[in-house]
């Protein structure tokens, strides 16, 4: 079963309108981190936020907000007033204390689409 | 975060060839990671190198396809051997931010094989 799941293959929408990207995790570990990334075509992979599985605070950074939810084992990632430089994938990943933290379980992703 | 660059940053061979990246990093670090990303799929561990000792890999990868070298703390590479045109991917390597449990990744380097 996989880990980490991403529903949302791709999603497009106009600029200015706020988008959420979904994650939905599994694991067996009471100690966990929960990942975004986003990956601009250019292929980098850019670190946004690392939550622990013990803060279920949601963080707000700019226009970038995050939803962890562990009774819904959801990590969900809104961006507000989106612009064209949103446009890439977004990567959800979970890492686990039982692998110390170095096995990162990746989503398959979500490619969103800012139109002008 | 460390700054990782890696070269080639994108290259095109011939089946049957080999192919080696490096990865370097600006501090020193314990663990680095090689990842792989087929195209339009997600991130694949191969696996995971420490300073000192043979590398770890993944089930489905073998080191006699993807030997790894880890010479010192802030450098590693990868070599893809004997390749096909299935190993066409983006090969990533990551370097834990080490206290922080957090990996920061290099740009990639592009494969395309013939």
């Amino acid at each position: 079963a996989q880990k980490v799941t991403q529903a949302q293959t791709e999603i497009s929408v106009v600029e200015k309108e706020d988008v959420t990207l979904d994650c939905v995790y599994e694991t067996r570990d009471t100690t966990y981190y929960l990942f975004w990334y986003k990956q601009p075509p250019s292929g980098e992979l850019v670190f946004l936020i690392r939550r622990n599985s013990f803060d279920e605070q949601n963080e707000i950074s700019g226009r970038y907000s995050w939803n962890f939810q562990k009774s819904t084992s959801s990590f969900n990632f809104t961006i507000t007033a989106s612009q064209v430089v949103d446009s890439a994938v977004y990567f959800c990943a979970l890492s686990e204390a039982m692998n110390n933290f170095n096995k990162f379980y990746f989503g398959s992703g979500t490619k969103l689409n800012v139109k002008p | 975060s460390a700054v990782i660059s890696q070269k080639p940053s994108r290259d095109i061979c011939q089946r049957g060839t080999s192919l080696t990246i490096q990865c370097q990093v600006d501090s020193q670090v314990t663990m680095m990671f090689w990842y792989r990303q087929q195209p339009g799929q997600s991130l694949t561990l191969i696996a995971t190198a420490n300073q000192g000792s043979e590398a770890t890999y993944e089930s489905g990868f073998v080191i006699d396809k993807f030997p790894i070298s880890r010479p010192n703390l802030t450098f590693s590479t990868l070599t893809v051997s004997n390749m096909s045109p299935e190993d066409s991917s983006i090969y990533l390597c990551s370097v834990d931010g080490t206290g922080l449990q957090t990996q920061y990744f290099g740009p990639g380097t592009r494969l395309l094989v013939l």
